[in-house]
């Protein structure tokens, strides 16, 4: 089943706002990547977390270090070129089959002037 | 240089007829993955290899193909291209076997006539 829950799926914001996106993990995870997919459908990769939080620009997330089952990303002072489809990926812990990845199904951000 | 390389950009194939994709890092990593993504669905990881042993995921086992010939080169290889092939294809590397970030490439889209 999914195991990653990615929320919300929809979110539109004026410039200037702030905002959060969330997913939520239905088992423990070794790490997390966020990811902004741009206008050819190409993936870019924001955040790379193990642990903790990272931050870069107006961007900042989160990844629960304890129970390790959400991560967030933060949206500071939105921009129109923010706009776009988010996602979130985590590593499965899981023994003898290597680094999988569980994508959430996104989040579609549009910001408005 | 942590660029994953992706040929082509987009291709075009007729129903029937046989795939390939290329994608090349020159970041030495052990693991590298091929992700099926369609609009508005979360990427579906298809298979990936470590070092030379080739994983490929139970539901898309018989439909893709694989080959790495060296560190550096993975192919994609589609041995009879359906209408249901059409999306986007996305390679990936990582590090190690586990707890690694996945470098993305910029996707082929393949689109089936």
């Amino acid at each position: 089943g999914d195991q990653v829950e990615q929320s919300p799926s929809a979110l539109s914001l004026h410039e200037g706002t702030d905002s959060a996106l969330r997913c939520n993990f239905t088992t423990t995870m070794r790490s997390v990547q966020w990811f902004r997919q741009n206008s050819r459908g190409s993936l870019i990769s924001l955040f790379y977390l193990a642990s903790g939080t990272k931050e870069n620009g107006r961007l900042k997330s989160a990844f629960d270090s304890k129970e390790r089952r959400y991560s967030t990303l933060h949206i500071r002072d939105a921009q129109l070129e923010d706009s776009g489809t988010y996602f979130c990926a985590a590593e499965r812990k899981q023994q003898g089959t290597g680094s999988k990845l569980s994508f959430g199904k996104g989040a579609k951000l549009t910001v408005s002037p | 240089d942590t660029t994953v390389k992706q040929n082509p950009r987009y291709k075009l194939a007729r129903v029937g007829k046989p795939v390939n994709l290329i994608c090349s890092q020159t970041m030495n990593h052990d693991t590298m993955y091929w992700y099926q993504k369609k609009p508005n669905q979360a990427p579906k990881l298809l298979l990936f290899y470590y070092d030379k042993i080739l994983n490929r995921e139970a539901d898309t086992f018989e439909k893709f193909q694989s080959s790495r010939p060296n560190n550096s080169f993975c192919s994609l290889y589609i041995g009879s291209a359906g209408l249901e092939y059409s999306a986007m294809y996305l390679c990936a590397s990582s590090r190690g076997w586990f707890s690694y970030e996945q470098y993305f490439g910029p996707g082929t889209r393949l689109t089936v006539l």
